[in-house]
């Protein structure tokens, strides 16, 4: 099946630095990535809307300017976390959509467990 | 704006017992409708994908069913195992490119 990775699976990192997490579709094309949040105990929520060669969208109460998504190729997005918190702690998990196989879906990453002490 | 629920919170059962989990959203103008499984500190296994313009989908022990007029999902899971636990996520998409808004899941506990 198609397969999603992401990179780094988990960073601990000092409060103020920036984290920068890969999404990349390993055997198919995807014009269309997104990243999720997972808060501890809770659901994912859409963070961002990725499309290749264009500006992310970025849902409401998402700060654009601290969370820097990049589209560059049509199998890897990137995520940077600028200047972190310890409230930006979270569970990151991207999606590519594309065909892979017979069946046009979005596949998911393994997520990225962020620590920002 | 899309709602998904899901009822119950949390569940647990002994092993061997069959059991539903129950979603709803809010719009029914979906184009799918996706079970997803969630181990603790893991990312997402797809479980079940169901088409706007289908009934169920049957995986093994599991069936999903869709009922898009009333807005209701249900998973079904037969002769439950002590590995069947973990954290079930319902989740919708409006079309084959946007977004998928998912509910807060149901997490299950089996007991042996």
């Amino acid at each position: 099946g198609a397969v999603v990775s992401q990179h780094p699976s988990r960073v601990i990192c000092k409060s103020g630095t920036s984290v920068k997490i890969e999404c990349r579709s390993l055997d198919f094309q995807a014009t269309t990535m997104f990243w999720y949040r997972q808060f501890p105990k809770q659901s994912l929520m859409l963070m961002a809307t990725s499309n290749e060669g264009s500006k992310a969208t970025y849902e409401q109460g998402v700060e654009k300017d601290k969370f820097l998504i990049n589209h560059a190729s049509l199998t890897l997005s990137t995520l940077t976390v600028t200047s972190a918190h310890p409230e930006d702690s979270s569970f990151y998990i991207c999606s590519a959509f594309g065909l892979a196989g017979f069946q046009e879906t979005q596949y998911f990453g393994p997520g990225t467990r962020l620590l920002v002490l | 704006k899309q709602e998904v629920t899901q009822i119950p919170a949390a569940l647990s059962v002994p092993e061997g017992e069959n059991l539903v989990l129950n979603c709803s959203f809010t719009d029914s103008a979906i184009y799918n409708l996706q079970w997803f499984r969630q181990d603790p500190g893991k990312g997402l296994t797809s479980l079940l994908l169901i088409q706007s313009s289908q009934r169920e989908q049957t995986s093994g022990r599991l069936n999903a069913s869709l009922d898009k007029s009333s807005g209701r999902s249900t998973l079904y899971i037969a002769a439950s195992q002590p590995g069947d636990s973990a954290t079930y996520l319902c989740a919708v998409s409006v079309s084959s490119a946007s977004k998928i808004i998912f509910g807060s899941g149901t997490r299950l506990s089996i007991r042996p």
